[in-house]
């Protein structure tokens, strides 16, 4: 079955580094998305991304946060200057047919922000 | 604001009984519901999108009551494998992404 990969599964950093949290959806979805859950919290969204542009982002998404397509599989979720509060268990997500329809998760990345 | 709101449980129940889930939503424009699974620090796993019609997928009934603004879950001879988070999640009226509520935590004991 196929499904949506991301890498890394943990990743540790000072606060004010950059990083870059890597997924691949599913090949023939067209929607993707990032979402995030604070440990005890509801899952939140950040993004969705269609046509190699940002459809839609939410107040949470601010400027230390981008997004990328870079080739045909990849796409990468960017926070520039990590802060405490982004502490977080970073989801990615695809959907094939239509926006916020179906979506299929990836495993997640935990990000700790020390 | 728009928000989803769930009893956050737990719910402990035995091993065989039937056990519902209720959900309201504040957004009377959403156009999509769903439920999701989501296992202790798993990714959510969608579970079944919910019709105003009402739904059924073997074990599990859901309902969509927009007047009111509630969904439900039902879940009927419950095995140790649903323990689980269940998430009621909306779409749509102009909302950001999915809205997700905070989930049911449900614990079927043997």
């Amino acid at each position: 079955e196929p499904e949506v990969t991301q890498t890394p599964s943990h990743q540790v950093t000072q606060m004010g580094q950059e990083v870059i949290l890597r997924c691949v959806p599913i090949s023939n979805h067209l929607y993707f998305y990032w979402y995030r859950q604070i440990l005890g919290q509801k899952v939140e969204f950040l993004v969705s991304f269609y046509n190699n542009e940002i459809s839609e982002k939410s107040e949470i998404f601010d400027d230390q946060f981008s997004v990328e397509r870079p080739d045909g599989s990849n796409f990468t979720l960017k926070i520039r200057s990590t802060k405490l509060e982004d502490s977080a268990m970073y989801f990615c997500a695809s959907s094939r047919d239509r926006e916020n329809e179906k979506l299929f998760f990836g495993s997640g990345t935990q990000l700790s922000v020390l | 604001r728009k928000e989803v709101e769930q009893d956050p449980g737990p719910f402990n129940v035995p091993e065989g009984a039937t056990v519902a889930f209720n959900c309201t939503y504040s957004n009377s424009a959403s156009q999509s519901f769903f439920w999701y699974r989501q296992d202790c620090r798993k990714e959510p796993k969608l579970l079944m999108s919910v019709y105003s019609s009402g739904n059924e997928d073997g074990r599990f009934t859901a309902q969509l009551n927009r007047a009111s603004q509630y969904i439900s879950l039902l879940i009927r001879d419950s095995k140790l494998s649903d323990s689980a988070t269940y998430l009621c999640v909306v779409s749509g009226g102009g909302a950001d992404g999915l809205t997700f509520g905070k989930g049911t935590h449900l614990i079927i004991q043997p």
